[in-house]
């Protein structure tokens, strides 16, 4: 089974539609971010959580929002969804800790969203 | 700010040596990934440097010199299988994220 999962993995909806994008993981890692990815501009981070009880915004989170309902678990919404939010929807679970004076932050993705925006 | 720059497009053939360079501006820095990414797959984790130096894992190695801002991935003995975006990513301690690069689209010919 994979350790990070992300539902649907397709998705095709109108513009001003709500939609929430799901994201669950069994790595019992704390740390859980979601990110866009647009053709030739990487992967961009929208918001991002450290723990249950804290949310942060990344570098684009205008029009999403985001909950996190338990430690596995980390959704993505758009509150009314436009044409230029169709992208790829990447969720990420983070191993991060210290090891001397060494920082150690590892990434896992999960497979992605397509998502469009008609 | 911040920023990071990477090649967007680097062609080989099969056995051959490629050398994806990564320069980066960034404050509180502790550390250099690079990730793989498969058209339309998940990037998946290749390589970290958080001290100066060569770290190699089988084909692959990376390199980091931190007081010049730079790293670059070495991937050895190019397969087919090697096709695929590059991206390398730094960490900060003042917000502890990463920031990815905008990605190097490695094309491997036979």
């Amino acid at each position: 089974d994979a350790d990070v999962t992300q539902t649907p993995r397709n998705r095709i909806t109108k513009t001003g539609k709500r939609i929430m994008l799901e994201c669950s993981q069994t790595k019992g890692h704390d740390r859980m971010y979601w990110y866009r990815q647009d053709p030739g501009l990487g992967l961009r981070l929208i918001y991002y959580s450290f723990d249950v009880k804290d949310i942060n915004k990344g570098e684009i989170s205008d029009g999403y929002s985001v909950s996190r309902q338990a430690q596995a678990k980390f959704s993505l919404s758009l509150e009314s969804a436009i044409p230029n939010q169709t992208a790829l929807y990447f969720c990420a679970t983070s191993e991060y800790g210290t090891s001397g004076t060494r920082t150690v932050d590892t990434q896992y993705f999960g497979p992605g969203t397509r998502l469009t925006v008609l | 700010g911040q920023s990071l720059e990477q090649p967007s497009e680097v062609t080989a053939v099969e056995g051959a040596i490629v050398q994806i360079n990564c320069t980066y501006q960034t404050s509180g820095f502790y550390g250099l990934s690079w990730y793989q990414q498969h058209d339309g797959g998940a990037p998946t984790f290749l390589s970290y440097n958080a001290l100066d130096g060569l770290e190699e894992t089988g084909r692959f190695s990376s390199f980091l010199s931190r007081s010049d801002s730079y790293g670059y991935l070495l991937l050895q003995e190019l397969q087919m299988k090697d096709s695929a975006s590059y991206f390398c990513a730094v960490g900060r301690s003042n917000d502890y994220k990463l920031s990815f690069g905008a990605g190097t689209t490695v094309t491997v010919r036979a």
